[in-house]
């Protein structure tokens, strides 16, 4: 079973640049999440979608950042314009029931703003 | 309320010896409380996890305790070895809903040869 594959692996961009980051899920997990962690953190939840619906977005800061998820597949997390505070490492994860809801994420989009 | 605070920041441990980290919830509603590692450069990847209906899971050297009563749970690492040299996280969701799962502040293990 291929894993979670995220693109791009790094990426350095000036504060009020754009920045979009792609994920491709396990196939058929239903559920997927965007995670943000910053160094020394623990990861913490932005969006969770289920297919392609939204079912949290509490801590999505969306002035800035959006993200969707194209026909309950693929998923892009986008954050324009970035500031400095977003440097940080984007992790893309997804779960399925039938996997007894383990969380399995990708190795993450390592962006820096300078 | 949907805090789930860990400890130590950081451990050095000689090889051979038990690593310990620990972690604590608020929220009662939570159900499902994985362990994660982090390898530099990597993502989390589920190492064990638990369920509160037990107070003990292991597999191999990897040893999860719960405590109901006081919301406290705790990763044990036996005879730790150069190779377990990691970033580790416990998290905590509550699985009836959407599966959210809130991690702690991870705990940087380093051990010594």
């Amino acid at each position: 079973e291929a894993g979670v594959a995220q693109s791009p692996r790094y990426k350095i961009i000036e504060k009020r640049q754009s920045v979009a980051f792609w994920c491709n899920p396990i196939s058929g997990h239903a559920t997927l999440y965007w995670y943000q962690q910053i160094l020394g953190q623990g990861p913490k939840l932005l969006i969770q979608f289920q297919n392609n619906g939204v079912v949290d977005d509490s801590q999505l800061p969306k002035d800035r950042f959006s993200a969707e998820r194209l026909k309950g597949v693929d998923s892009t997390l986008k954050i324009q314009p970035a500031k400095l505070e977003d440097s940080a490492v984007y992790l893309c994860a997804n779960s399925d029931s039938r996997s007894g809801n383990t969380i399995y994420f990708g190795e993450g989009s390592w962006l820096t703003v300078v | 309320q949907q805090q789930v605070k860990q400890s130590p920041q950081s451990l050095i441990v000689q090889k051979g010896g038990i690593s310990i980290i620990n972690c604590a919830y608020e929220n009662t509603a939570f159900d499902y409380f994985p362990w994660y590692q982090q390898f530099p450069g990597k993502g989390p990847a589920l190492l064990i996890a638990i369920r509160p209906d037990v107070s003990e899971k292991k597999e191999g050297r990897f040893t999860i305790s719960f405590n109901k009563s006081a919301k406290q749970f705790s990763l044990h690492i036996m005879d730790s070895q150069p190779g377990d040299s990691a970033t580790y996280f416990c998290a905590a969701s509550k699985t009836g809903g959407y599966n959210k799962l809130i991690f702690g502040a991870g705990t940087r293990l380093a051990v010594h040869p």
